[in-house]
Formats: C-alpha cells, structure tokens, sequence
C-alpha cells in the first residue's frame, strides 16, 4: 500500500532550464495537491487537480508554471525558464475526495537553481 | 481569508516532559478543519491529527492530543512524554470546507528541540 511517491527527490537546474516534477497519487486517490514550501516557511498552496481537470489554481504563478493530471500516469508540475527564487521543496498530496480529512503527503521534491 | 499564526519559532524541551504547541487560527468559514503535521530533517511532512469545528471532543491520537478552544480560535497540539525523535518542525494548518474547500493553509511553524 504505497503512500503518495514523488520523484525525483532532488533536482538540479541551471537557470533558464525546465523542471519537471512528477507525483504518483495513493492508490484509489484521484485528487491531487500541489504545495511549495521556501525555507523555514510553511507550506503554500498552489493548484488543485482531479483526473484530467484543473480545479483550483489560484496559488499557481501566473508565468511559467504549469500542472496537469492525466488519466494515465503521474501528475506533472511543469516549470519553465527557471530562476534563483524557484528554489524550493514542492510537496505533493492526495486525497480519496476533496473533502478528506487527512490529506497525505509524499516526501517533496527539493528544487535547486543554480 | 484564512490565517493561522504560530507564535513559538522554536521550543526545547526536556525528554520525557510534556509540551504544547500553540497555534491560534482566524476564518470566517462556519465549518471548518485544523490539522497539525510534523516534518523531521528528513523532509516529508506527516499527519498527526485532525479537529473538524464540529466535533464534539478534543482528538487524540496516542501520544497526541489537540486542544482546541473554538471561542479562543486556539488549536494548540500537546505532546506527552516526549521523545527525543519528537524533534522536528511542527505545522498547524485548516482547511475550510466552504471558502477554500480544498486549499490547506498552514503556519510558518515551530521547532521543537528534544533534550537528553
């Protein structure tokens, strides 16, 4: 019974580069949380999917940042043209409903820009 | 719109003593959800326990227990007995179930620091 599983752990960029972060929901899960977390910050929200839908997105950058939740595979947070200030954990969650109570979260990504 | 203010960036705390996490919130939502979730060094945030608005008693999970006074706006998370792997950063976050029905929002933290 996987948890939310989130590759790559780590990630590496030099600026102007393009970062893909994937998230494999728990088994059963079709809603999917995208969170950003900067240094000694709490977690931010960002977007808000279902299978093949983009629910909420208000956290979304409006330039370069993009998510989608296909009806096969992963979810993808597509960041284009990176910069410095992209440097961030971005934690992904998943819930069997929108209205869950417990909402599970994978390990993160750590993006670094260099 | 929805707050949550931690007021403690760090606490140390004697091993096996008890200790409370404060953590006070603001919404104009009527039902309403407070959660906290610890992150240990390693990184990934776990759940430790959940507080629906309605619910009629305090939860409690082990050596976890959420204190929650509605008409303070307080969701402070207690630690029994702690332990030395209990050191970590410590998160208080809701979630509305009207406003914002899917949106966490969460507190800047406290670090919780476990003496021997």
């Amino acid at each position: 019974n996987a948890g939310v599983m989130q590759n790559p752990r780590h990630l590496v960029r030099r600026r102007g580069q393009e970062a893909r972060l994937r998230c494999s929901p728990m088994k059963g899960h079709s809603h999917v949380y995208w969170y950003r977390q900067l240094p000694e910050e709490g977690l931010k929200f960002m977007v808000y999917l279902q299978k093949e839908n983009i629910i909420d997105e208000s956290g979304m950058p409006k330039e370069r940042f993009s998510a989608e939740f296909p009806k096969e595979g992963p979810s993808i947070l597509r960041i284009q043209q990176v910069v410095r200030g992209d440097s961030a954990a971005y934690f992904c969650a998943s819930s069997a409903t929108g209205t869950n109570e417990k909402l599970f979260f994978g390990s993160g990504t750590q993006l670094s820009v260099l | 719109a929805q707050k949550i203010t931690q007021t403690q960036p760090g606490m140390f705390v004697q091993e096996k003593e008890a200790v409370t996490l404060d953590c006070t919130y603001d919404t104009s939502d009527p039902s309403y959800g407070l959660f906290w979730y610890k992150q240990p060094s390693s990184g990934e945030m776990i759940f430790l326990i959940y507080q629906g608005s309605y619910d009629q008693q305090n939860a409690t999970e082990g050596r976890y227990s959420l204190n929650f006074q509605k008409a303070r706006k307080s969701a402070n998370l207690v630690i029994s007995a702690s332990q030395l792997g209990d050191s970590a950063m410590y998160f208080c976050a809701m979630r509305g179930v009207i406003q914002g029905a899917q949106k966490l929002v969460f507190g800047q933290g406290t670090r919780l620091t476990i003496n021997p």
